[in-house]
Formats: C-alpha cells, structure tokens, sequence
C-alpha cells in the first residue's frame, strides 16, 4: 500500500527564515511525485512535479527536490504570502493514476 | 494546465438529502477523480471515473452512496447521497493534464455541511 508522510505537521517562521518540510514516501514503483500548496477554503495548487532521484525544481522560493525515500521542500527568504497548507502526493508507478496524499504541513509565516 | 469548475462551491444541506456536485473541465480528459476532504485532514480518494465507463471506487466508499456520471470527456458528477452530519466535508474533482498524465490539477471544491 502506497504511503505519504509529512513532518512538521506545522511549522512556525518569520519572514525570511529559510526552512525545510519533508516528505517521506513508500509506493510501488513511483511515476511521480507532487508538491501542492493549499489555502484555506480552496482547492490544492500544483507546485511541481518529480519523477525521478536526484531531480530539484525551483519556483520563486521554493524548491523540491527528491531522493529514493524522500523529497523535501526547501522554503528560502520566506513571506507571509507563503502562508499556506502544503501537501505532498505519490503517483505509483502501476497502472492507478490517482494520488495518495500526505496530511500536509501547515505553514505560517510571521512579518 | 487544465481549468476546473466546480458547482457549488458550498451548500448547506437537511440530513437524508442528496446533493449533487458538477464538475466542469476546459479540455478532454481521459481520467478525472473525486476526492474528499474531511475537516482538518487530507485527501481521501472516493473514486476514479473514466468517460464509458462505470466509477471504480476505493475501499469505504460505494456507488449507491456516491453515485458518479461521466458522459463525456469534460464533465462528471458526483452525487452525496442520503446525507448524515459524517459527510461534511470539502469534496474536490481532479483531472491529469491532457499531455503525459504528469501533472494533476484541482477544482476550487464542494465545501458541504450536513445539518
């Protein structure tokens, strides 16, 4: 069974202090990983997608990046407009298309 | 990317009620999704609905509870059926980008309280 974990469960910053949230993950065979950001009372935004060990994307201050077990997402120079509930997923590499989540970090960032 | 509609974005529903949410997509997908949202928790896939094809629905979710349509490539309902207070939650509609199936976008989603 595929499986999404995601620590902190919260986590607390001010502005411009530069973090990192984790996600570990157990699926058969991995197609990919997603990284969302979610508001309050809205639906999940796409960050990124990951296929494959080794691979990092960037955009703005954020970056992914994805190990064999792991991804993390490395928050830099953060704002409050960071503020939000970012949730991780797995893709497993068999034939269901469909995502297997994390329960998400809830970030908060202070002025 | 694809754009997703929802309708509704929220409704306020009598217990033993049914509601049925709408979702709309801006191109021809092969696959969308259902997902619930349970307050304060993440996303729990109800089911996956293929155009021609009947609903196939994850373990604790069953059709005559969440009935789902797809008649074509860019429309599917889902239907909450006989409602209690436990299904008050954010329902979310999903599709894979048309190109690759690599990336996968949401709808705003359905945010149902039972009463």
């Amino acid at each position: 069974e595929d499986q999404v974990t995601q620590s902190p469960e919260a986590l607390r910053l001010q502005e411009g202090e530069s973090s990192s949230l984790n996600c570990s993950y157990t699926v058969s065979g991995l197609r990919g990983l997603f990284w969302y950001r979610q508001d309050p009372g809205k639906g999940p935004e796409f960050l990124f997608t990951l296929y494959s060990a080794g691979e990092e994307k960037e955009k703005e201050r954020l970056k992914a990046t994805l190990t064999k077990k792991e991804s993390f997402l490395h928050i830099t120079a953060p704002k409050p407009e960071d503020s939000a509930t970012y949730l991780c997923a797995v893709q497993a590499g068999t034939g269901r298309r469909a995502l297997t989540f994390g329960s998400g970090t809830r970030l908060q960032v202070q002025p | 990317s694809a754009v997703i509609s929802q309708k509704p974005s929220r409704d306020i529903c009598q217990r033993g009620t049914s509601l049925t949410i709408q979702c709309q997509v801006d191109s021809q997908v092969t696959m969308m999704f259902w997902y619930r949202q349970q307050p304060g928790q993440s996303l729990t896939l109800i089911a996956t609905a293929n155009q021609g094809s009947e609903a196939t629905y994850e373990s604790g979710f069953v059709i005559d509870k969440f009935p789902i349509s797809r008649p074509n490539l860019t429309f599917s309902t889902l239907t909450v059926s006989n409602m209690s207070p436990e299904d008050s939650s954010i329902y979310l509609c999903s599709v894979l980008s048309p190109l690759g199936n690599t990336e996968a976008f949401f709808g705003q989603g359905t945010r149902l309280t039972v009463v």
